[in-house]
């Protein structure tokens, strides 16, 4: 089974700075896709940034951009420019590729990394 | 617009009263899911459906059941609610991987407390 390991469960950041929340991933799958999820206070699960296993290049979303190293099975997130708005629980996800025979495209999180943006 | 809607965004409900947390997507998706968010835990699935008619368990199913009777609904049952049950609950849609689907859409949430 895979694991998604978060170990900052708390950070801050002042505004304008740049701030990584790090997530490692446990899998002896090849292919596979991993998430970024953004959960401010409303509650509302909102898709950060997505990166395909078998693509080299670090994917990028504006001032979010990840360090994915999958030797090392490492998928940080950077936060460039950091914004107030930014406050929010951060979560790392994990999926698995398909299956012949159909698939569970289940997400298996981490514990999330609570990020607070100070003015 | 695209959206997964849940009903209700919360309630509180004694031991043992069952109810039912209503899951609706407006994208034709194949794939559903639920997932209950516990602090310190982060989220975990209870149940996943493909399509209509079929469903699975994820990992944490008991005390819970699910059906999927149509494509675009997939409700949530508590059949008999205990406390270990309050939690917040999402309900996810996403495509089939079979024409490029990867992101999970998720619903607003269901705080859900068992007194």
């Amino acid at each position: 089974a895979q694991t998604v390991t978060q170990s900052q469960p708390e950070m801050s950041v002042q505004e304008a700075e740049t701030v990584t929340l790090s997530c490692t991933y446990d899998t002896s799958e090849n292919n596979y896709y991993l998430f970024w999820y953004k959960q401010p206070p409303s509650r509302q699960m909102i898709l950060v940034i997505r990166q395909e296993a078998y693509k080299q290049q670090n994917a990028t979303e504006n001032r979010f951009s990840v360090n994915f190293q999958k030797a090392a099975k490492s998928f940080s997130l950077k936060i460039s420019d950091s914004q107030l708005g930014d406050t929010a629980m951060y979560f790392c996800a994990f999926m698995p590729p398909d299956r012949s025979g159909g698939s569970n495209y289940k997400l298996t999180f981490g514990k999330g990394t609570l990020l607070t943006v100070n003015p | 617009e695209a959206q997964v809607t849940q009903n209700p965004r919360y309630l509180i409900t004694v031991t043992g009263k069952k109810l039912t947390v209503t899951c609706s997507q407006n994208m034709n998706h194949e794939y559903m899911s639920w997932y209950r968010q516990d602090p310190g835990l982060g989220l975990r699935q209870i149940y996943y459906s493909m399509n209509v008619e079929v469903t699975d368990k994820g990992d944490v199913p008991e005390g819970y059941k699910v059906s999927r009777k149509e494509k675009r609904n997939f409700p949530l049952i508590l059949e008999s609610p205990s406390p270990n049950q309050t939690s917040l609950y999402f309900c996810a849609s996403s495509l089939s991987r079979a024409v490029g689907g990867t992101e999970a859409f998720f619903g607003q949430g269901t705080r859900l407390t068992v007194v």
